[in-house]
């Protein structure tokens, strides 16, 4: 069965606190890993999409990677105003774009 | 260029009522997916359209439905409300269902969220 896992659930730092967060998958078979940032009351926002092993996506104090089994999203320096919830989803072969697999997402707070 | 709107943005219900929420996708997206948001079960799918068909369905029971017309614009409807339909629901637009390297992703609107009471 096709499943995403994401840890840590919450994570807090200081501001200018750099650390990383973890998405691990089990998929048949990956056609694309996805990263949104979600502030409460709102959609998720688009940050990148990862596509093979390696692969590497920079936004700011953002920056993704990709492995085989996991994602990595590190975050550089952060800033209060990077405070949400951080979202990884994956697409799977045989399933569709719209019919993404997410994980439960890690709240991230970021104290000044 | 305009995002995705869903309206209403908030809703109140009672059990056993039904409710249909919209969804107006990005300006030339014609692939609409429909999502349920809950804080123990995070974002699980729905379904997801495609120029006025339904292309998958999630591992919803029947009473939740949609369609989409064919300005791409789309609704999904839940029957004989329950007070675990309590949820944000989310809709999200791309171009086309499949995905192409280095084509763009889905884009979520900001979310209807429904109460049921």
């Amino acid at each position: 069965e096709d499943q995403v896992t994401q840890s840590p659930e919450a994570l807090r730092l200081q501001e200018g606190e750099s650390s990383s967060l973890n998405c691990s998958y089990t998929v048949s078979g990956l056609r694309g890993l996805f990263w949104y940032r979600q502030d409460p009351g709102k959609g998720p926002e688009f940050l990148f999409t990862l596509y093979s092993a390696g692969e590497e996506k920079e936004k700011e104090r953002l920056k993704a990677t990709l492995t085989k089994k996991e994602s990595f999203l590190h975050i550089t320096a952060p800033k209060p105003e990077d405070s949400a919830t951080y979202l990884c989803a994956v697409h799977p072969y045989g399933g569709s774009q719209g019919n993404l697999i997410f994980g439960k997402g890690t709240k991230l707070s970021v104290k000044p | 260029k305009a995002g995705v709107t869903q309206t209403p943005r908030y809703l109140i219900k009672t059990r056993g009522q039904q409710v249909t929420l919209s969804c107006s996708p990005i300006s030339g997206h014609r692939s609409v997916s429909w999502y349920q948001q809950t804080p123990g079960q995070g974002l699980q799918f729905l379904f997801e359209y495609f120029s006025e068909t339904q292309r998958n369905k999630g591992n919803f029971p029947g009473r939740f439905s949609g369609r989409q017309f064919s300005n791409s614009r789309s609704e999904m409807n839940v029957s004989t409300l329950e007070l675990g339909d309590s949820a944000l629901y989310l809709c999200a637009s791309s171009l086309a269902p499949g995905l192409v390297s280095g084509q763009e992703t889905q884009y979520f609107g900001p979310g209807t969220r429904l109460l049921v009471l």
